[in-house]
């Protein structure tokens, strides 16, 4: 079993619809979520962190985090053509899961649709 | 704020020949990591340094790679002699140690062996 899955897509979405991103990870003990933002030729770009079970908001930004199934997922409301781009879900390594290295999955390619 | 500053951002060589990456990380951030970005294997961490020690090397891929930190504000990546395979895209992050959140990318080196 890979650190990080995620589907690579492409996952397609009309403008104005929620657009669901998915991730499972392997380590039980991680504490920390993140997701990583990859338009075309560009590094990847910080959006979204989490910590605690439940959902996290901040803007059109939701990520949802379930540690006993090791799922974490990221919801985009109302998309936006700007939202197209990869998405990467990092899990940190370590045994407390607070290790100083991220492993990222291979990524989810979003396009949102006119 | 500079962000992660890395050169040259593209760079083209002939197979057998050395190639040099550099990277200057955020002031105040005591991690430094390596990471190469293909579409067959995603972002890969090849390095990563602490207060500019070498922590773990685990993914650089063979004695062709080396890397260094001589001071806290400066990176290097080596590969000698470079291979066609060792086509991508090589990205520098840093990080603040006990930060909550993830790693800050610099905008990353394109490299094309032929």
């Amino acid at each position: 079993q890979k650190e990080v899955e995620q589907n690579s897509g492409p996952l397609s979405v009309p403008e104005g619809a929620i657009a669901s991103l998915n991730c499972t990870y392997s380590d039980r003990v991680s504490q920390s979520f993140f997701w990583y933002r990859q338009y075309s030729g560009k590094s990847p770009e910080l959006i979204m962190s989490i910590y605690s079970n439940g959902d996290k908001e901040d803007g059109r930004f939701t990520a949802q985090l379930n540690k006993a199934s090791q799922y974490v997922s990221l919801l985009i409301r109302d998309s936006q053509p700007s939202d197209s781009a990869t998405y990467l879900c990092a899990v940190p390594r370590g045994v407390t899961g607070g290790g100083n290295k991220l492993t990222f999955g291979t990524g989810t390619q979003l396009k949102v649709e006119l | 704020d500079a962000g992660v500053i890395q050169s040259p951002r593209h760079e083209v060589t002939e197979m057998g020949q050395e190639v040099t990456l550099r990277c200057k990380p955020i002031s105040g951030h005591n991690s430094l990591f390596w990471y190469r970005q293909t579409m067959m294997r995603g972002l890969e961490l090849l390095i990563y340094f602490n207060n500019n020690v070498p922590i773990d090397d685990s993914g650089m891929p063979e004695d062709r790679f080396s890397a260094k930190m001589p001071n806290a504000s400066f990176s290097t990546l080596k590969i000698q002699p470079s291979e066609p395979r060792d086509s991508a895209v090589y990205f520098c992050a840093s990080r603040r140690d006990r930060a909550v959140y993830g790693y800050t990318f610099g905008s990353g080196t394109r490299l094309t062996v032929v």
